[in-house]
């Protein structure tokens, strides 16, 4: 079955530091999406890349998408601690509805 | 900036009652979701909706689970039955293009 499955599973970094998380998958998707999710909180939606696409920007966040090889990284440049949360990519599969698989997240802490 | 909302928060109920978690998406969205997050998993699709109808749902979703919009503006979950391992963070979703935006949660627990 598709799925998204990021690593590393928990990051710890220096503030100020850039941070960057992969996800790899199995399936052809339509898209690809990354989320955050602060302790116990809901998923605030980061960014959409699609799978014609090959790199997003979106203020420190960069994204890019490799759909040979299935992956697709996240890179949060200049962290703040304010970054310290949970990252899930998500996927949404080709050619079927629009449900999101999610991986299981890294989990990004920023050290003061 | 619109946003999903999700009422109760927090519920906690005994096993083998009924709730029913509440859901306002977004007001121009036409596509809708339930999902859930099991304490420290990944979190897990249960069912989609559309035109006042579901149109797929997980092997999760069984007989216990029901959806529905009784008015323009709510989207629901019912569980019928609760169980120990429905306890869990549910998550209501609406779609607007391509992203699907998220609630805040309701967190249920089952004693």
């Amino acid at each position: 079955s598709q799925q998204g499955e990021e690593d590393p599973q928990a990051l710890s970094i220096q503030e100020g530091e850039n941070a960057t998380m992969n996800c790899s998958y199995k399936t052809s998707i339509n898209n690809l999406q990354w989320y955050r999710q602060n302790s116990g909180r809901g998923l605030v939606h980061l960014i959409l890349i699609r799978s014609n696409e090959r790199e997003k920007h979106s203020g420190r966040l960069r994204v890019t998408l490799d759909t040979s090889k299935k992956s697709s990284s996240l890179l949060i440049t200049a962290s703040r601690a304010a970054d310290t949360a949970s990252y899930f990519c998500a996927t949404v599969r080709m050619n079927r509805d629009d449900k999101i698989i999610f991986g299981k997240g890294t989990r990004l802490h920023i050290l003061p | 900036e619109p946003e999903v909302t999700q009422t109760p928060s927090h519920q906690v109920t005994q096993m083998g009652q009924e709730v029913i978690l509440r859901c306002v998406p977004i007001s121009n969205h036409l596509y809708f979701y339930w999902y859930r997050q099991i304490l420290g998993q990944k979190v897990e699709f249960l069912v989609s909706f559309y035109n006042n109808e579901i149109s797929e749902k997980s092997e999760i979703f069984d007989d216990q689970f029901s959806v529905e919009r009784p008015d323009g503006s709510n989207f629901t979950l019912k569980i019928r039955s609760t169980k120990l391992e429905d306890s869990a963070m549910y998550f209501c979703a609406s779609m607007g293009g391509e992203t699907q935006y998220f609630g805040p949660g309701t967190r249920l627990l089952v004693l």
